[in-house]
């Protein structure tokens, strides 16, 4: 399958910093990447669809001021997540969608834990 | 919006059974996917379909898309240990996915 590298796998910081993630698509383009979360035992959760060159589709509930999204590139999506503060502390797992063909796949990054302290 | 259920929860086998799990929505789906999350790991994709009927297998693993395009199921033959974790199931169209709640295995030896 296609592969998704996703950096930093974990980050502490301080509350009121900000923290930016990587999303990079190593061997496909992809148009479209997305942002989940995951709280501890749960499912995922979109937050946003990012698209390249476009804005961001935030879904609802999820503040686009708080998380950014940049999709500057056909490979890479970085989310922001802004004057974090504890509550921010989560699992956040990028994807990458690959068309083959008809066929739309979403392959997944290795996740960030990041924890604010 | 649109839901998923996702079942069982969790399982608890020993090492060489077969393991089944299913996902059932109130909504049409163009897509079905199957992924295995492993603890601190992004999901990674076991078997995708993409036709009412479909059945296909990646190895022990057999999935297949529901007639009605509302459902589909995992199976998991002669289970081992590295089969642990959460299997998720997703439905989606063209853009987003719509994940189960996930199904917990474990495997004793």
């Amino acid at each position: 399958g296609a592969v998704v590298s996703q950096h930093p796998s974990r980050v502490i910081c301080k509350s009121g910093t900000s923290v930016k993630i990587e999303c990079r698509s190593l061997d496909f383009q992809a148009t479209t990447m997305f942002w989940y979360r995951q709280f501890p035992k749960q499912s995922l959760m979109l937050m946003a669809t990012s698209n390249e060159g476009s804005k961001a589709t935030y879904e609802q509930g999820v503040e686009k001021d708080k998380f950014l999204i940049n999709h500057a590139s056909l490979t890479l999506s970085t989310l922001t997540v802004t004057s974090a503060h504890p509550e921010d502390s989560s699992f956040y797992i990028c994807s990458a969608r690959a068309s083959e063909g008809a066929k739309n796949i979403q392959y997944f990054g290795a996740g960030t834990r990041l924890s604010v302290l | 919006g649109q839901q998923l259920n996702q079942n069982p929860q969790s399982m608890f086998i020993q090492e060489g059974e077969d393991v089944s799990m299913n996902c059932t929505s109130s909504s049409i789906f163009n897509t079905w996917l199957w992924y295995k999350q492993d603890p601190g790991e992004g999901p990674v994709l076991l078997i995708a379909l993409y036709k009412a009927g479909e059945l296909t297998s990646n190895g022990r693993l057999t999935a297949q898309f529901g007639i009605t395009r509302k459902d589909s199921f995992l199976n998991i033959s002669a289970s081992i240990p590295s089969d642990v974790g959460i299997y998720f199931c997703a439905g989606g169209g063209y853009n987003k996915l719509i994940f189960g709640a996930g199904t917990r295995l474990a495997v004793h030896p």
